[in-house]
């Protein structure tokens, strides 16, 4: 069946304009998590949708930052106003979250890189 | 709050000698404990997890883990690598009940050399 997909694979922008990242989950997937990944670095969690409970927003490094959730499936990653500091890989990961097990399942990742 | 430590940014190994890749972590409740793998310019995907039950877990492309309470590990090993296990490994940890964000380690990683 179909993976996690992520739109675009690569993003180049311009300091200060905005950038929208797209995430495809698993169909049926009730968790859907956004990752940032910096060169050489690990994962920093940003942000986190289950069902219809209210996200997650605790890993957001700024107000810059929003993310949404459509429909329970396609979700959009916002960044407003980008920064250089903003660069890295952003991954996205769903999870059917049932007791017990809530292994993720990750996106190839967008690389935005800000000149 | 919980933890996860990898203990080696980067494990350098030669073919076909045996590897173990190191996690410790740290929490006041019970786990579940994963091992993802990153190839280069790829997201992650799941080697192996514990959930509960025996502590020697095995996962794909012949990896092995084992849980070990007292200690507070889970290390990774294979017993014999190859050049396309080079890659990116992470550790990560959840917890039951409250919040299904796992916590992730920093990350090791393996170079197999030829």
């Amino acid at each position: 069946g179909a993976g996690v997909s992520q739109s675009p694979s690569n993003k180049v922008t311009e300091k200060g304009k905005d950038v929208e990242l797209r995430c495809d989950p698993i169909s049926g997937h009730t968790a859907l998590y956004w990752y940032r990944q910096s060169l050489g670095q690990g994962l920093e969690f940003l942000i986190y949708f289950q069902g219809n409970s209210a996200p997650d927003k605790s890993g957001l490094p700024s107000d810059r930052f929003s993310a949404e959730r459509t429909g329970g499936s396609v979700s959009t990653l916002t960044i407003q106003r980008t920064q250089q500091e903003d660069s890295a890989v952003y991954l996205c990961a769903s999870s059917l979250v049932i007791s017990g097990s809530y292994e993720q399942y990750f996106g190839p990742g967008t690389r935005l890189t800000v000149t | 709050a919980q933890s996860v430590t990898q203990l080696d940014s980067q494990v350098p190994v030669f073919e076909e000698a045996p590897v173990e890749l190191r996690c410790n972590y740290s929490s006041s409740v019970s786990v579940y404990l994963f091992w993802y793998v990153q190839y280069p310019n790829q997201g992650l995907q799941l080697l192996l997890k514990y959930l509960s039950g025996s502590t020697l877990v095995k996962g794909i492309n012949g990896f092995e883990a084992e849980f070990n309470k007292s200690q507070t590990s889970f290390h990774l090993r294979k017993p014999s690598v190859h050049i396309s296990d080079t890659a990116e490994y992470f550790c990560a940890l959840g917890t039951s009940g409250g919040s299904y964000i796992p916590t992730f380690g920093r990350g090791t990683s393996l170079i197999v050399h030829p």
